[in-house]
Order: C-alpha cells, then structure tokens, then sequence
C-alpha cells in the first residue's frame, strides 16, 4: 500500500483483556518501530525489527506487552490483561533503510486507539 | 540517556505571522535531530532532520530549523504560518548510531493554534 495501515483504528477493551494490534508496513521496508503515545504526551519507543528480528525491545512496559514480525512485513503488538494504564495510541513506523546518510525518515501510521475500561 | 524539552505546551500564532517552536535536548554526542507534526488523528509526518553538516536545515512544507550546539537547540521556525499548520508539533532526538533509523525520544510535543 501507499501508506503504513494499522487496525483496527480504535479498540476498547475491558480491563483484564487481550489485545491484538495490527501494523502493515509499507511494501519491502525493511525496519519497523513501535511507540505508545499517552494522551497529551510525545511517542515513547516500545520495540524495533529489522526484518523479522526484534533486535530491540527494551521499551516493552512490562511482560504482558508482546510484539512479532514472523515473515518481516506484517506485524502484531499483543497486550495481554489489559490495564487502564495501557489507554493510549499504539503508533507504528517503517522505514526502508537499516541505516545511513541516505536515511529519509520513517513514515508513520495513522495509530490505534485503545482505551481500557 | 538523552532527552527533550519543548518547553511551550501551546502557542497561539495569528496567520501570516512567523512561528518559532523551541526544543531543547540533552545528549553526550552529536545528536540526531527531527521535528514530525501530527493533525488530529493522523500519524506523525516528518518535517525535516539533522544529521550534521549545515545547521540550518529545509524542511517541507515551508519550515527550517537550526541547530545551536552551544545551546543545545534545534529551534523549529517558519517566516509566515498558515492556518493548515495548526498542529501538533514534536522534537526528537536519536542517539545517532544508525543515522536515526533507530528509536527516537520525543519531546512532549507543543499545540500550534493559528487565528485569523
């Protein structure tokens, strides 16, 4: 596709749920980040694939946050027994290098809106 | 661990007047700088970056930045605003080990509102 596309666009859960987050990154990028964006406050880094390796995970809050990439496109953040905590938009980015001068930037998705109730 | 400040929440600019959005970082190296704009419920879209080289930098839409080690700045500004800039405007700082393909930190972002 043209852009990067996440769904849903909005989830609400009940506290104690499980959650399953969609990103599709552009066509043959080869990198993808996720951030968690809580109401009136910047992205905050959760976890970042080069293909299908998830060569950085060290802003997963806690263990009940999961995230995969199994053929490096596709990707899925799972949330396991959801918290109020955890309301916030759930964005993703790609990008198509792995690195260097040329580096254009990410683009990112539309996010997912999740609230916990 | 590096870090960013945009000190104003929110700035109200008529339209046609010139903007300049603060943003201040703390960081042990040469940084690598980005301002993204968000609109309302859309992603967040690249304005410009720094990797090093000229300090002042283009960007789109009309915008530049320039970066001010000795302040530890990289203000955003534009000469005259539009009423489609009313945003949400982010600063972010990457460690600079793979030319910012790599997870930023951001800064908490400042509300632009343009008046007529």
């Amino acid at each position: 596709g043209a852009g990067v596309s996440q769904s849903p666009r909005y989830k609400v859960a009940k506290r104690g749920q499980d959650v399953a987050l969609r990103c599709d990154p552009i066509s043959g990028h080869v990198s993808l980040f996720w951030y968690q964006q809580a109401l009136g406050q910047g992205p905050e880094f959760l976890t970042y694939f080069q293909n299908e390796a998830q060569l950085d995970k060290s802003g997963l809050p806690s263990d009940r946050f999961f995230a995969e990439r199994p053929e490096g496109s596709v990707s899925t953040l799972k949330i396991q027994r959801t918290q109020q905590e955890d309301s916030a938009v759930y964005l993703c980015a790609s990008s198509f290098n792995t690195g260097g001068t040329s580096f254009k930037g990410y683009t990112f998705g539309s996010g997912t809106r999740l609230t916990v109730v | 661990a590096q870090s960013v400040t945009q000190p104003d929440i929110h700035i109200t600019v008529s339209e046609g007047a010139s903007l300049e959005l603060r943003c201040n970082y703390s960081y042990g190296a040469t940084p690598y700088l980005f301002w993204y704009v968000q609109s309302p419920g859309q992603g967040l879209q690249l304005l410009l970056k720094y990797f090093s080289g000229d300090t002042l930098v283009q960007g789109i839409k009309g915008f530049e930045a320039e970066f001010k080690r000795s302040q530890s700045s990289f203000n955003l500004r534009k000469p005259s605003v539009h009423w489609s800039d009313a945003a949400e405007y982010f600063c972010a700082v990457g460690a600079g080990s793979n030319f910012g393909n790599e997870k930023l930190t951001f800064g908490t972002g400042t509300r632009l509102t343009i008046i007529p």
